[in-house]
Protein backbone atom coordinates (compact mmCIF):
# COMPACT_ATOMS: atom_id res chain seq x y z
CA UNK A 1 0.00 0.00 0.00
CA UNK A 2 1.28 3.30 -0.82
CA UNK A 3 1.89 5.58 1.95
CA UNK A 4 2.99 9.55 1.43
CA UNK A 5 4.49 11.28 4.32
CA UNK A 6 4.98 15.12 4.11
CA UNK A 7 6.84 17.07 6.96
CA UNK A 8 6.57 19.29 9.04
CA UNK A 9 2.80 19.39 9.38
CA UNK A 10 2.65 22.75 10.70
CA UNK A 11 5.16 25.52 9.59
CA UNK A 12 4.95 28.64 11.23
CA UNK A 13 7.69 31.43 9.05
CA UNK A 14 8.84 35.09 8.87
CA UNK A 15 8.06 36.94 5.67
CA UNK A 16 11.22 36.69 3.55
CA UNK A 17 12.44 33.69 4.98
CA UNK A 18 13.03 30.23 3.22
CA UNK A 19 12.07 27.18 3.70
CA UNK A 20 11.52 23.76 2.33
CA UNK A 21 8.50 21.13 2.37
CA UNK A 22 9.54 17.21 2.20
CA UNK A 23 7.85 14.59 0.74
CA UNK A 24 8.49 11.31 1.22
CA UNK A 25 7.17 8.36 -0.63
CA UNK A 26 7.06 4.27 -0.01
CA UNK A 27 6.42 2.83 -3.32
CA UNK A 28 7.81 3.60 -7.00
CA UNK A 29 5.90 6.46 -9.01
CA UNK A 30 7.29 9.42 -11.26
CA UNK A 31 3.94 11.18 -11.00
CA UNK A 32 3.55 13.41 -8.26
CA UNK A 33 1.80 16.50 -7.46
CA UNK A 34 1.55 19.21 -5.83
CA UNK A 35 -1.39 20.98 -4.61
CA UNK A 36 -2.19 24.34 -2.73
CA UNK A 37 -5.66 24.28 -0.33
CA UNK A 38 -6.99 27.83 0.96
CA UNK A 39 -9.23 27.25 4.06
CA UNK A 40 -12.74 26.27 2.96
CA UNK A 41 -11.77 26.24 -0.90
CA UNK A 42 -10.78 23.62 -2.98
CA UNK A 43 -7.15 22.58 -4.58
CA UNK A 44 -5.41 24.32 -6.97
CA UNK A 45 -2.49 22.66 -8.96
CA UNK A 46 0.93 24.21 -8.55
CA UNK A 47 3.11 21.22 -10.08
CA UNK A 48 3.19 18.20 -12.24
CA UNK A 49 6.05 16.69 -11.92
CA UNK A 50 6.68 13.37 -14.26
CA UNK A 51 10.14 12.31 -14.52
CA UNK A 52 13.27 11.35 -12.27
CA UNK A 53 14.94 15.33 -11.67
CA UNK A 54 12.27 17.21 -12.94
CA UNK A 55 12.32 20.79 -10.90
CA UNK A 56 9.32 23.22 -11.47
CA UNK A 57 9.37 26.95 -10.46
CA UNK A 58 6.33 29.41 -10.45
CA UNK A 59 7.28 32.83 -8.32
CA UNK A 60 8.55 31.95 -5.23
CA UNK A 61 7.63 28.43 -5.16
CA UNK A 62 10.33 25.69 -6.61
CA UNK A 63 9.33 21.97 -6.52
CA UNK A 64 11.50 19.21 -7.58
CA UNK A 65 11.42 15.08 -7.86
CA UNK A 66 13.93 12.45 -6.71
CA UNK A 67 12.14 9.01 -7.84
CA UNK A 68 15.07 7.24 -6.84
CA UNK A 69 15.07 8.39 -3.12
CA UNK A 70 11.29 8.85 -3.47
CA UNK A 71 11.35 12.23 -2.07
CA UNK A 72 9.66 15.54 -3.64
CA UNK A 73 10.36 18.84 -2.24
CA UNK A 74 8.81 22.41 -2.14
CA UNK A 75 10.83 24.57 -1.87
CA UNK A 76 9.83 28.44 -0.43
CA UNK A 77 12.25 30.92 -1.67
CA UNK A 78 11.37 34.93 0.45
CA UNK A 79 8.40 33.73 1.90
CA UNK A 80 4.81 36.25 1.89
CA UNK A 81 2.11 36.29 3.56
CA UNK A 82 -0.04 35.71 0.02
CA UNK A 83 1.68 32.12 0.37
CA UNK A 84 -0.01 31.54 3.49
CA UNK A 85 -2.52 27.89 2.93
CA UNK A 86 -2.07 23.92 3.61
CA UNK A 87 -0.11 22.49 0.61
CA UNK A 88 -0.47 18.32 -0.43
CA UNK A 89 1.94 16.67 -2.05
CA UNK A 90 0.03 13.75 -4.12
CA UNK A 91 1.29 10.74 -5.85
CA UNK A 92 0.06 8.83 -8.29
CA UNK A 93 -0.45 4.93 -8.48
CA UNK A 94 -2.01 2.56 -10.48
CA UNK A 95 -1.91 0.99 -13.96
CA UNK A 96 -1.76 4.88 -15.65
CA UNK A 97 -0.81 6.79 -12.61
CA UNK A 98 -4.46 7.14 -12.25
CA UNK A 99 -4.65 7.37 -8.63
CA UNK A 100 -3.31 10.15 -6.14
CA UNK A 101 -2.67 9.17 -2.81
CA UNK A 102 -2.24 12.30 -0.91
CA UNK A 103 -0.20 13.37 2.29
CA UNK A 104 -1.64 14.74 5.32
CA UNK A 105 -0.93 18.25 4.24
CA UNK A 106 1.57 21.17 5.60
CA UNK A 107 -0.19 24.28 6.91
CA UNK A 108 2.50 27.00 6.10
CA UNK A 109 1.45 30.26 8.14
CA UNK A 110 3.37 33.17 7.04
CA UNK A 111 3.72 36.26 9.55
CA UNK A 112 4.37 39.53 8.61
CA UNK B 1 -17.80 24.73 -19.02
CA UNK B 2 -14.52 26.20 -17.74
CA UNK B 3 -13.95 24.55 -14.65
CA UNK B 4 -15.39 21.22 -12.90
CA UNK B 5 -18.34 21.98 -11.15
CA UNK B 6 -19.74 20.50 -7.91
CA UNK B 7 -23.47 20.82 -6.64
CA UNK B 8 -24.84 21.40 -3.69
CA UNK B 9 -21.97 23.11 -2.41
CA UNK B 10 -23.06 22.36 1.12
CA UNK B 11 -25.39 19.14 2.13
CA UNK B 12 -27.04 18.97 5.60
CA UNK B 13 -29.34 15.84 6.05
CA UNK B 14 -30.08 13.53 8.63
CA UNK B 15 -28.91 10.51 9.97
CA UNK B 16 -30.52 7.42 7.73
CA UNK B 17 -30.91 9.62 4.97
CA UNK B 18 -30.20 9.73 1.12
CA UNK B 19 -27.98 11.92 -0.68
CA UNK B 20 -27.05 12.41 -3.66
CA UNK B 21 -23.73 14.48 -4.95
CA UNK B 22 -23.35 15.88 -8.66
CA UNK B 23 -20.53 16.54 -10.52
CA UNK B 24 -20.01 18.34 -14.06
CA UNK B 25 -16.70 17.91 -15.28
CA UNK B 26 -14.51 19.68 -17.58
CA UNK B 27 -15.80 19.33 -21.19
CA UNK B 28 -13.71 16.63 -23.53
CA UNK B 29 -12.31 14.89 -19.89
CA UNK B 30 -12.56 11.29 -20.56
CA UNK B 31 -11.55 10.47 -16.54
CA UNK B 32 -13.64 11.41 -13.51
CA UNK B 33 -12.54 10.99 -10.06
CA UNK B 34 -14.52 11.49 -6.71
CA UNK B 35 -12.23 11.68 -3.48
CA UNK B 36 -12.95 12.25 0.10
CA UNK B 37 -11.80 15.01 2.57
CA UNK B 38 -11.80 14.65 6.29
CA UNK B 39 -11.62 17.77 8.85
CA UNK B 40 -7.26 18.53 8.67
CA UNK B 41 -6.60 15.25 6.35
CA UNK B 42 -5.57 15.30 2.62
CA UNK B 43 -8.20 13.75 0.10
CA UNK B 44 -8.97 10.14 -0.25
CA UNK B 45 -8.95 8.51 -3.46
CA UNK B 46 -12.93 6.71 -3.86
CA UNK B 47 -13.59 6.08 -7.14
CA UNK B 48 -12.37 6.79 -10.79
CA UNK B 49 -14.44 6.63 -14.32
CA UNK B 50 -12.94 6.34 -17.70
CA UNK B 51 -15.43 7.67 -19.54
CA UNK B 52 -18.84 5.56 -18.54
CA UNK B 53 -17.76 2.83 -16.58
CA UNK B 54 -15.86 2.84 -13.17
CA UNK B 55 -12.67 1.24 -13.69
CA UNK B 56 -11.55 1.42 -10.08
CA UNK B 57 -14.39 1.33 -7.28
CA UNK B 58 -12.27 0.24 -4.39
CA UNK B 59 -11.71 3.46 -2.35
CA UNK B 60 -15.01 3.14 -1.70
CA UNK B 61 -16.15 2.70 1.74
CA UNK B 62 -18.88 0.04 1.43
CA UNK B 63 -21.98 -0.39 -0.70
CA UNK B 64 -23.68 1.92 0.81
CA UNK B 65 -21.87 4.57 -1.62
CA UNK B 66 -22.41 4.18 -5.29
CA UNK B 67 -21.57 6.58 -8.33
CA UNK B 68 -22.34 6.65 -11.76
CA UNK B 69 -21.47 8.59 -14.94
CA UNK B 70 -24.40 7.25 -17.49
CA UNK B 71 -23.36 9.46 -20.57
CA UNK B 72 -19.75 9.71 -19.92
CA UNK B 73 -20.02 13.15 -18.41
CA UNK B 74 -21.86 14.38 -15.26
CA UNK B 75 -21.45 11.70 -12.66
CA UNK B 76 -23.42 11.47 -9.24
CA UNK B 77 -22.28 9.63 -6.63
CA UNK B 78 -24.70 8.44 -4.44
CA UNK B 79 -24.86 7.78 -0.25
CA UNK B 80 -27.76 5.71 0.74
CA UNK B 81 -28.58 4.95 5.09
CA UNK B 82 -26.13 7.87 5.96
CA UNK B 83 -24.27 7.70 8.73
CA UNK B 84 -22.71 10.51 10.76
CA UNK B 85 -18.89 9.38 9.53
CA UNK B 86 -19.58 10.14 6.33
CA UNK B 87 -19.49 13.93 7.00
CA UNK B 88 -16.85 15.27 4.38
CA UNK B 89 -16.18 17.57 1.73
CA UNK B 90 -16.67 15.15 -1.35
CA UNK B 91 -14.65 16.31 -4.22
CA UNK B 92 -14.60 15.72 -7.89
CA UNK B 93 -11.75 15.78 -10.14
CA UNK B 94 -11.52 15.45 -13.99
CA UNK B 95 -8.77 14.99 -16.35
CA UNK B 96 -8.19 14.59 -19.78
CA UNK B 97 -6.89 10.76 -19.89
CA UNK B 98 -6.18 8.48 -16.70
CA UNK B 99 -3.06 8.78 -16.51
CA UNK B 100 -2.91 12.75 -15.12
CA UNK B 101 -0.01 13.47 -17.50
CA UNK B 102 -1.86 17.12 -17.68
CA UNK B 103 -2.41 17.06 -13.90
CA UNK B 104 -5.96 16.89 -12.66
CA UNK B 105 -8.74 20.05 -12.02
CA UNK B 106 -10.86 19.63 -8.78
CA UNK B 107 -14.31 21.07 -8.33
CA UNK B 108 -15.13 22.97 -5.36
CA UNK B 109 -16.80 20.10 -3.30
CA UNK B 110 -19.52 19.30 -1.27
CA UNK B 111 -19.85 19.54 2.37
CA UNK B 112 -21.88 16.84 3.26
CA UNK B 113 -22.72 17.19 7.30
CA UNK B 114 -24.81 14.02 8.90
CA UNK B 115 -26.39 14.88 11.66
Amino acid sequence: ELKVEQNPLFLSMQEGKNYTIYCNYSTTSDRLYWYRQDPGKSLESLFVLLSNGAVKQEGRLMASLDTKARLSTLHITAAVHDLSATYFCAVGSGGSNYKLTFGKGTLLTVNP
Amino acid sequence: GAGVSQTPSNKVTEKGKYVELRCDPISGHTALYWYRQSLGQGPEFLIYFQGTGAADDSGLPNDRFFAVRPEGSVSTLKIQRTERGDSAVYLCASSFSGGGGYGYTFGSGTRLTVV
